[in-house]
């Protein structure tokens, strides 16, 4: 995990709630990254940002908003506009800002709507 | 617990044999390869990575494999241990790309 701390490990919603989940990093990484985890499914990827103050729409953005005022923080909030967002949700930060640099993983948050 | 992993191929193995996982990539232009290691209800490792100018690079009890002709991606893991045992997958990029693409992964299952 390194220094990528995500908060909290488990979360539960009842549908219709908006919830967020945090994301915190002290690599000093320009990067970072949020994606979603199903059961036999590879990694999905929701918003990344290069940048503070600055983002970009993934594979899978719909439901979800994120913000980056800070280069420390990434905290993704799930909107009651999503669908399904029972999933394993993880954070991820780069040193560059291309995706080609490798990706390194907080420990992720889990995520059961009620 | 963590369900992550459900369907997925399963390679099973004694304990101290070698384990290989393969993974097969469709980009040709990918010139950036990275495998993670996934344990129950964690978040993905690092392990190692390889760029497109190699085809073999070794690390610790583990060694990649890189057949670009094939498109193909495989990771050797020495004398496999209990705790080896977690979902691997690999990651795939081109310079020109901001992002990694992820594949489904591979379950290992380490047995006495």
């Amino acid at each position: 995990d390194g220094g990528i701390t995500q908060s909290p490990k488990y979360l539960f919603r009842k549908e219709g709630q908006n919830v967020t989940l945090s994301c915190e990093q002290n690599l000093n990484h320009d990067a970072m990254y949020w994606y979603r985890q199903d059961p036999g499914q590879g990694l999905r990827l929701i918003y990344y940002s290069q940048i503070v103050n600055d983002f970009q729409k993934g594979d899978i953005a719909e439901g979800y908003s994120v913000s980056r005022e800070k280069k420390e923080s990434f905290p993704l909030t799930v909107t009651s506009a999503q669908k399904n967002p029972t999933a394993f949700y993880l954070c991820a930060t780069s040193a560059g800002d291309r995706g080609a640099d490798t990706q390194y993983f907080g420990p992720g948050t889990r995520l059961t709507v009620l | 617990g963590e369900s992550v992993g459900l369907h997925l191929p399963t390679l099973s193995v004694q304990e101290g044999d070698n384990s290989i996982i393969n993974c097969a990539y469709s980009n040709s232009a990918s010139d950036y390869f990275i495998w993670y290691k996934q344990e129950s209800g964690k978040g993905p490792q690092f392990i190692i990575d390889i760029r497109s100018n190699m085809d073999k690079r070794q690390g610790q009890r583990v060694t990649v494999l890189l057949n670009k002709t094939v498109k193909h991606l495989s990771l050797q893991i020495a004398a496999t241990q209990p705790g080896d045992s977690a979902v691997y997958f690999c990651a795939e990029n081109t310079h020109r790309s901001d992002k990694l693409i992820f594949g489904t992964g591979t379950r290992l299952q380490v047995f006495p």
